[in-house]
């Protein structure tokens, strides 16, 4: 059965407002969670590494005041979208490893986000 | 800079007419590479993780290989729920994060 689940599955929101999508590691404590974004037909790129109690690790080219993380439990992140453009409308999925330091990290079902 | 590409793009095939999809990577020193199935609007199903080159796993119709440069993944007699993209993925010694390739769009017809 699934281990890490995503809420909301899609959202649409108006440009200027701000979504919040949720990670939840479910049957497991995750200190650290990953989020991703894939465009239509292109690879997953990661945003952020997101790591419980302390501030989130941003890839190169990524805005941390754009994309804001939370992780304050050991089940829970929050990505949340700041200012949301139609540019920013695409498939956020997060991922943790079930167990600490282990090499296999298993995805939630994503996030389709539409900015209009 | 780690990397990894994926070839071919998309494939077509009949059902049970077996082939092999390709994963090349560059990166400062393997820690793990892995491979997962993706289906439409949906989040990575992890498939197999390959840690040393002449290793080789296999899951009912997937087998996964590893050489020093490159990863392949025969899939066997393939059936039409064998459609899905097929993402590669690398992990660098140190490092958590995955770099992924833009994946195998394999279409199975019945």
């Amino acid at each position: 059965g699934a281990v890490v689940s995503q809420h909301p599955s899609r959202v649409i929101c108006k440009s200027g407002t701000s979504v919040k999508i949720e990670c939840r590691s479910l049957d497991f404590q995750a200190t650290t969670m990953f989020w991703y974004r894939q465009f239509p037909k292109k690879s997953l790129m990661l945003m952020a590494t997101s790591n419980e109690g302390s501030k989130a690790t941003y890839e190169q080219g990524v805005e941390k005041d754009k994309f804001l993380i939370n992780h304050a439990s050991l089940t829970l992140s929050t990505l949340t979208v700041t200012s949301a453009h139609p540019e920013d409308s695409s498939f956020y999925i997060c991922s943790a490893p079930k167990l600490a330091g282990e090499n296999e990290q298993y995805f939630g079902p994503g996030t389709r986000l539409t900015v209009t | 800079e780690d990397q990894v590409t994926q070839s071919p793009e998309a494939l077509r095939l009949q059902e049970g007419e077996s082939s092999s999809l390709n994963c090349s990577y560059t990166v400062s020193g393997l820690r793990g590479l892995f491979w997962y199935r993706q289906d439409p609007g949906k989040g990575p199903e992890f498939l197999f993780t390959l840690y040393s080159a002449g290793e080789e796993k296999e899951k009912e119709r997937l087998k996964a290989t590893l050489t020093k440069k490159e990863s392949f993944l025969h899939i066997t007699a393939p059936k039409p729920e064998d459609s899905a993209t097929y993402l590669c993925a690398v992990q660098a010694q140190g490092f958590q994060k995955l770099v992924f390739g833009t994946g195998t769009r394999l279409l199975v017809s019945p």
